[in-house]
C-alpha cells in the first residue's frame, strides 16, 4: 500500500524559513517523480514543485520560484520541500504526492498533508 | 493561456448522468487529469490521459476531450460522488502546472 506522510509544518513568521518533509512507503521510491502541491483550506489547489526520479530535472510555479527548494533522497525515501522567504500567502495545506511514472504530470497518490501558516 | 475554467458548481439527481467540463488552450495539446476531493480529504485520482481510469475508481467514471475541452463524466451518479471535482494539465515543461478552479458537484 501506498503511504506518503508530511511532516514538517508549522506556524513561521514571513521572512522565516521552514522545511517539509515526505517519507514514502509501499512503492519503488525512485522509480517515481514527485510532487508539492498545496492548498489554502477552502480554495482550489496549486501545484506547487516537481521533481524527477532521479533529482536530474525539477520544476516550481512561479509563485515559488527562487524562494523554495525540492529535492529528494531516494536512500531514505523522502522528499523534501526547503522553503526561504516566507510570505502571508504561502500559508496553505501543503500535499506530497507520488507521480505515476518517473518523470510524468500526474499526482497518482497523495498524502494526508501538512498545514503551513505563516504569519506574524 | 495557462488557465483551465471549470463551472463552479454542478448539480446531479441520483442516478442520472452529469459531464464537468474544463476549458483551456493547453487542452489542445495535452490531456486534462482529474481529481476528486471530499471534504477532509486529500485528492484521488479518477481520471487521466486518452482513457486511463486507475484501479478502483468505478467504471462510471469516464473521460473525454475535444479542442479545448475535456470532460469527465459520471454515468449513474451516486450519492458518494458529492465532491469537488479539479481539472489539471501539463505544460511544455512537462509538469502540471494549470489546475482549474475546481466544480462543486452536488447529488440531488
Amino acid at each position: 500500500e501506498v503511504q506518503l506522510v508530511e511532516s514538517g509544518g508549522g506556524l513561521v513568521q514571513p521572512g522565516r524559513s521552514l522545511r517539509l518533509s515526505c517519507a514514502a512507503s509501499g512503492f519503488t521510491f525512485d522509480d517515481y517523480a514527485m510532487h508539492w502541491v498545496r492548498q489554502v483550506p477552502g480554495k482550489g489547489l496549486e501545484w506547487v514543485s516537481g521533481i524527477s526520479w532521479n533529482s536530474d530535472n525539477t520544476g516550481y510555479a512561479d509563485s515559488v520560484k527562487g524562494r523554495f527548494t525540492i529535492s529528494r533522497d531516494n536512500a531514505k525515501k523522502s522528499l523534501y520541500l526547503q522553503m526561504n522567504s516566507l510570505r502571508v500567502e504561502d500559508t496553505a495545506l501543503y500535499y506530497c504526492a507520488k507521480d505515476m511514472g518517473p518523470s510524468g504530470s500526474i499526482c497518482e497518490y497523495w498524502g494526508q498533508g501538512t498545514l503551513v501558516t505563516v504569519s506574524s | 493561456s495557462s488557465d483551465l475554467t471549470q463551472d463552479p458548481a454542478v448539480s446531479v439527481a441520483l442516478g442520472q448522468t452529469v459531464r464537468i467540463t474544463c476549458q483551456g488552450d493547453s487542452l489542445r495539446s495535452y490531456y486534462a487529469t482529474w481529481y476528486q476531493q471530499k471534504p477532509g480529504q486529500a485528492p484521488v485520482l479518477v481520471f487521466s490521459g486518452k482513457n486511463n481510469r486507475p484501479s478502483g475508481i468505478p467504471d462510471r467514471f469516464s473521460g473525454s476531450s475535444s479542442g479545448s475541452t475535456a470532460s469527465l463524466t459520471i454515468t449513474g451518479a451516486q450519492a458518494e460522488d458529492e465532491a469537488d471535482y479539479y481539472c489539471n494539465s501539463r505544460d511544455s515543461s512537462g509538469y502540471p502546472r494549470v489546475f482549474g478552479g475546481g466544480t462543486k458537484l452536488t447529488v440531488l
